[in-house]
């Protein structure tokens, strides 16, 4: 199974700074035959389901705001949040959609300092 | 609009049986994947299971291999998730989502999910 580690488990930010992600898998999930990161990272809020943000690892989802952005390839990935805004407190996962079991990270919670 | 609603959690006890749902709509059910993934209370998401389109392909993950069957009736547009020999620790939330694809059949992810359904395990 490939186990996804993110880091920190959680993170205070002000508003209007920057929030950074980071998400480590213990095996490469860059499909060699279309060269598309199996990565996505998800958003969610209390009571809610998760919601899609990017996914192949930088390619934000019709909607989400240009503030959320996704870099990295093969095992470390980073998910950027900039001019933080207070609709942004959320867990935040990373998943690879490589093989199965298609896991999760731990999550990362997400505050306002 | 694209939308799954799941049914069928509550409280069962320890070696009970449940058996969750979900209603597809909005879009051909039948030509997607589709997974079930559980939230228990203060932890992670947890993929649980996934069928492909015809339904004649099923993964489960260890820890609910051999007590759950995930199945799919692709004329009611509906999946659902058999889920026998209960423990403690499979209380949680389940939700049901769609394997997204993008252009050219790559998969994004999962997407949309449904608002998920409790099942509590407990004596």
């Amino acid at each position: 199974d490939i186990v996804m580690t993110q880091s920190p488990d959680s993170l205070a930010v002000s508003l209007g700074e920057r929030a950074t992600i980071n998400c480590k898998s213990s095996q490469s999930v860059l499909y060699s035959s279309n060269n598309k990161n199996y990565l996505t990272w998800y958003q969610q809020k209390p009571g809610q389901p998760p919601k899609l943000l990017i996914y192949w690892a930088s390619t934000r989802e019709s909607g989400v705001p240009d503030r959320f952005s996704g870099s990295g390839s093969g095992t470390d990935f980073t998910l950027t949040i900039s001019n933080l805004q207070a609709e942004d407190v959320a867990v935040y996962y990373c998943q690879q959609c490589y093989s199965a079991p298609f896991t999760f990270g731990q999550g990362t919670k997400l505050e306002i300092k | 609009e694209v939308q799954l609603v799941e049914s069928g959690g509550g409280l069962v006890q320890p070696g009970g049986s449940l058996r969750l749902s979900c209603a597809a709509s909005g879009f051909t059910f039948s030509n997607y994947w589709m997974h079930w993934v559980r939230h228990a209370p203060g932890k992670g998401l947890i993929w649980v299971s996934r069928i492909n389109s015809d339904g004649s392909s099923t993964t489960y993950a260890d820890s609910v291999k051999g007590r759950f069957t995930i199945s799919r009736d692709n004329a009611k547009n509906m999946l659902y998730l058999q889920m026998n020999s209960l423990r403690a620790e499979d209380t949680a939330v389940y939700y049901c989502a769609r394997r997204n694809v993008v252009a050219a059949g790559i998969v994004s992810g999962f997407d949309p999910w449904g608002r998920g359904t409790l099942v509590t395990v407990s004596s």
